[in-house]
């Protein structure tokens, strides 16, 4: 599969909780974002890498939210302390360094913090 | 600043009628990138269509067209004939700015519903 992979594919924590989710990009992609998604909305941007670099993050990305991507390849993304307002989906998505191509996206990790 | 705005929530439909999806975006810059995606119940975004703000041709794909109008800041989305498979929530998305990064500003999203 050449796909965006994104893991576990859902994740259910208690309020306080560290979680901790992943997202293989398409191999040849050195772009790859992070996006969250509540319900009835549209996503919205969180962080973007170019290869290895975090270049841009969202307000939205509190000092709870953390974003890696080690050697340019895989990415993680760390919520600490969760919270219930941090019940959402969050997707992940990849794109080549060519301008505004489109972005792949994965399936996303839905995050429901009770 | 950049905005996209879906003003229709649902669209219901029955099979085989064609339906029409709006999206109506802001931006300041002269350059900027419109995208369609497509989410099913899996919940992947499925890419459907990418045009550049110099290319006001319309497009048609099968049974899918675009119609993009920047006098009015639209780029709508044209299902004809439409079929079950086609149900799930549209979205409509811009990417622009300097050194365009490729992020995405995303419209709330059209759920359409196509019953047989």
């Amino acid at each position: 599969d050449t796909g965006v992979s994104q893991n576990p594919r859902h994740k259910i924590t208690k309020r306080g909780q560290n979680v901790t989710f992943r997202c293989d990009p398409i191999s040849e992609h050195n772009r790859l974002y992070w996006y969250r998604q509540t319900l009835g909305q549209g996503p919205e941007f969180l962080t973007y890498f170019q290869n290895e670099a975090q270049l841009e993050k969202s307000r939205l990305l509190s000092d709870r939210f953390s974003a890696e991507r080690p050697k340019g390849s895989f990415s993680t993304l760390e919520i600490q302390r969760t919270e219930q307002g941090d019940s959402a989906m969050y997707l992940c998505a990849s794109s080549p360094k060519l301008g505004a191509a489109e972005a792949f996206f994965g399936q996303g990790t839905r995050l429901t913090v009770v | 600043a950049q905005k996209v705005t879906q003003a229709q929530t649902e669209i219901s439909v029955v099979e085989k009628e064609d339906v029409t999806l709006d999206c109506v975006y802001e931006t300041r810059d002269t350059t900027y990138y419109l995208f369609w995606y497509k989410q099913p119940p899996s919940g992947e975004l499925v890419f459907l269509i990418r045009r550049n703000s110099f290319d006001e041709q319309n497009e048609i794909s099968g049974r899918y067209s675009w119609n993009f109008q920047k006098s009015t800041s639209s780029f709508n989305f044209t299902i004809t004939a439409s079929q079950v498979v086609d149900s799930a929530v549209y979205f409509c998305a811009l990417s622009s700015g300097s050194g365009n990064t490729g992020k995405l500003i995303f419209g709330q999203g059209t759920t359409l519903q196509v019953k047989p």
